[in-house]
């Protein structure tokens, strides 16, 4: 099965920049959308196909995936920003569906 | 503005039946081109895709459930539902249902419950 591996964590100092990667095997070939989920709470689409941000998603949220990598990008990260962070792809060349990475757990230091 | 929300025990049995409802409200059931979805996470871990289904009755499940999974969808109530059988411990998490929309071929989850817990006790 499709394998999405992502860094267990990312610390980031509030008003710098947090970039979260998502790693697999041409990646790059698929789209890429991510979630944000903090804790007791349901997930939130935060990007879908790649760099499409869903209406009330601050466009300080930016995403990019090329290669074997996919990328989302937080600027000027704030303390709400603090959460885990969820890659996922459609994979339909196996019977697993949807991929969802390993998660990555930003933290706002 | 879509809404689903789940509906069930909280606790099952071991060796005993899991069954849970979700219902949409805010959009229709039938409409073309979504996947109305279960997600589990067990306590602490990540996300698991478990299956969906289609308005038409077309299923996917992930393979190391099948067997024990089956789904429902109801058109006229606008919800649809999860049954899992022989449950044991491993089936504990909180269980999301969810509205896959694909417009590219490749759909994401563009709307999820709030999550309901179930424990499998002994």
């Amino acid at each position: 099965s499709y394998v999405l591996s992502q860094a267990p964590s990312v610390s980031v100092a509030p008003g710098q920049t947090a970039t979260m990667t998502c790693d697999g095997d041409n990646i790059g070939r698929k789209f890429v959308h991510w979630y944000q989920q903090k804790p007791g709470q349901a997930p939130v689409l935060v990007m879908y196909y790649d760099s499409d941000r869903p209406s009330g998603i601050p466009e300080r949220f930016s995403g990019s995936n090329s290669g074997t990598t996919a990328t989302l990008t937080i600027s000027r990260v704030e303390a709400g920003d603090e959460a885990d962070y969820y890659c996922q792809i459609w994979d339909s060349g196996t019977d697993y569906f949807y991929v969802f990475g390993t998660g990555t757990r930003l933290i706002v230091l | 503005q879509v809404q689903l929300q789940e509906s069930g025990p909280g606790v099952v049995k071991s060796s005993q039946t899991l069954s849970l409802s979700c219902s949409v409200s805010g959009g229709s059931i039938s409409s073309d081109g979504y996947y109305w979805t279960w997600i589990r996470q067990h306590p602490g871990k990540g996300l698991e895709w478990i299956g969906h289904i289609y308005h038409t009755g077309n299923t996917r499940y992930i393979p190391s459930l099948r067997g024990r999974i089956a789904m429902s969808v109801d058109t006229s109530e606008n919800h649809f539902s999860l049954r899992l059988t022989s449950v044991t411990a491993a089936d504990t998490a909180v269980y999301y249902c969810a509205r896959g929309t694909d417009f590219r071929g490749q759909p994401y989850i563009d709307y999820w419950g709030q999550g309901t817990l179930v424990t499998v006790s002994s």
